[in-house]
């Protein structure tokens, strides 16, 4: 289920099942979206990036889905294992410019 | 693929010390690098933008005599910390961008100031 912390909303999941992160982003102008996982005391790790012209892409065992009507992003981890644990981050961006961290959802997969 | 290597990974220093942390673009030459802070279960904060030559750009709320950036060629951006104090305590990371190769991150710094 999913839940929210003191700063950092969970989603917890067994080991196998798909998951889903939600993002609502912020600037209808952004024409650039990435998501991030970061583990404990690392930096950013890319997964997947859109633009704005797309509404789906499709990676290894990642697909983000893009909804510029109502400004979400989504990120589907299939069969998701317990090295996905992590924190996910959404991020914006206008040509290139400085991008936009979301708030973050932590991950949590249970063997 | 780009990586970007920071150091030191962590550091210890004492109130009231200067701490520099470094950034290096290793594979690829970055028009812009930027550096974030990020406290505990919170997300990456923009710091400052800077570009190789020119001063760095601050986010509001950021003070730029107290976090001094330099970015003296396109591999390399350092970000000092002056006159530290343990509420500047946090991970800081910085990323590396060239426009054709989107945004490299470096593995995070985490200050501890005591």
């Amino acid at each position: 289920g999913e839940s929210v912390g003191l700063h950092l909303p969970t989603l917890s999941v067994q080991e196998g099942d798909n998951s889903i992160i939600n993002c609502a982003y912020s600037n209808s102008a952004s024409d650039y979206f990435i998501w991030y996982k970061q583990e404990s005391g690392k930096g950013p790790q890319f997964i997947i990036d859109i633009r704005s012209n797309m509404d789906k892409r499709q990676g290894q065992r990642v697909t983000v889905l893009l909804n510029k009507t109502v400004k979400h992003l989504s990120l589907q981890i299939a069969a998701t294992q317990p090295g996905d644990s992590a924190v996910y981050f959404c991020a914006e961006n206008i040509g290139y410019s400085t991008l936009t961290f979301g708030k973050g959802t932590m991950l949590l997969v249970s063997p | 693929g780009a990586v970007v290597s920071q150091h030191p990974s962590r550091v210890i220093c004492k109130s009231g010390t200067s701490v520099k942390i470094e950034c290096r673009s290793l594979d690829f030459q970055a028009t812009t690098m930027f550096w974030y802070r990020q406290f505990p279960k919170q997300s990456l904060m923009l710091m400052a933008t800077s570009n190789e030559g020119s001063k760095a750009t601050y986010e509001q709320g950021v003070e730029k005599d107290k976090f001094l950036i330099n970015h003296a060629s396109l591999t390399l951006s350092t970000l000092t910390v002056t006159s530290a104090h343990p509420e500047d305590s946090s991970f800081y990371i910085c990323s590396a961008s060239m426009e054709t190769r989107g945004y490299t991150f470096g593995s995070g710094t985490r200050l501890t100031v005591v």
